[in-house]
């Protein structure tokens, strides 16, 4: 069955540290997102792409990167993490569907504390 | 700029009606979306209605939707249990392509 993983499901790093977050998809779909959740604040689009090549911002993308060499992954990259960054980090991939019927698939989620 | 807002808190009796609120602001929104979201676990999508829509059924769900007050409703019947969790209102963002705007989630407590 097609699914999306992410891994780490947790992880623990200090300040300062580079960190990346996988997201796999076999769904073959164009469309990938990450989004953070905070308490009172739901889901929060940190970076999304398109297709392969293509990487977008977010409302949230200070801190963050995003690559997309192939269609199946989109790591996001804390360049140098802050405890701001401290999180539930979701990654979710949909279809290109006109007109805005579409249905995001979520992963399992990766927890992140940043000491 | 667009948003998305819920009350963040309901509880409910078991084998009651849950109702939950959702109001938004992207008036060009074609899809609005619940999603559900178990703990420890990733959202899913629950339903959707089409925004010349009013009303959608399916089983123990029914979406309300009014478009002249931007206001989305969820209505669980004879709520159980295992309907505890965390309930998301989302719209499409017409000013991007497949992009979705959440709110801040609905937690749901079902209790005896």
């Amino acid at each position: 069955d097609a699914e999306i993983t992410q891994s780490p499901r947790h992880k623990i790093t200090e300040t300062g540290r580079q960190v990346t977050l996988a997201c796999h998809q076999t769904w073959n779909h164009n469309n990938m997102f990450w989004y953070r959740q905070d308490l009172g604040h739901g889901l929060r689009l940190i970076h999304y792409s398109y297709g392969v090549q293509d990487t977008n911002k977010g409302e949230v993308s200070d801190g963050y990167s995003v690559s997309r060499s192939n269609t199946e992954d989109l790591p996001l990259t804390l360049e140098s993490a802050a405890s701001s960054q401290t999180s539930v980090y979701f990654c979710a991939s949909s279809e290109s569907l006109a007109g805005g019927k579409e249905t995001q698939y979520f992963g399992p989620g990766t927890r992140l504390l940043v000491l | 700029g667009e948003d998305v807002e819920q009350s963040l808190f309901l509880s409910v009796r078991e084998g009651d009606s849950s109702v939950i609120n959702c109001t938004y602001t992207d008036s060009s929104s074609t899809y609005l979306y619940w999603y559900k979201q178990e703990p420890g676990a990733g959202l899913q999508l629950l339903t959707y209605i089409f925004s010349n829509m009013d009303m959608k059924q399916d089983q123990r769900l029914t979406v309300l939707l009014n478009k002249k007050d931007k206001h989305l409703s969820l209505r669980i019947a004879d709520t159980q249990t295992g309907d505890s969790a965390i309930y998301f209102c989302a719209e499409n963002f017409s000013g991007g392509y497949n992009k979705l705007i959440f709110g801040a989630g609905t937690r749901l407590a079902v209790h005896p």
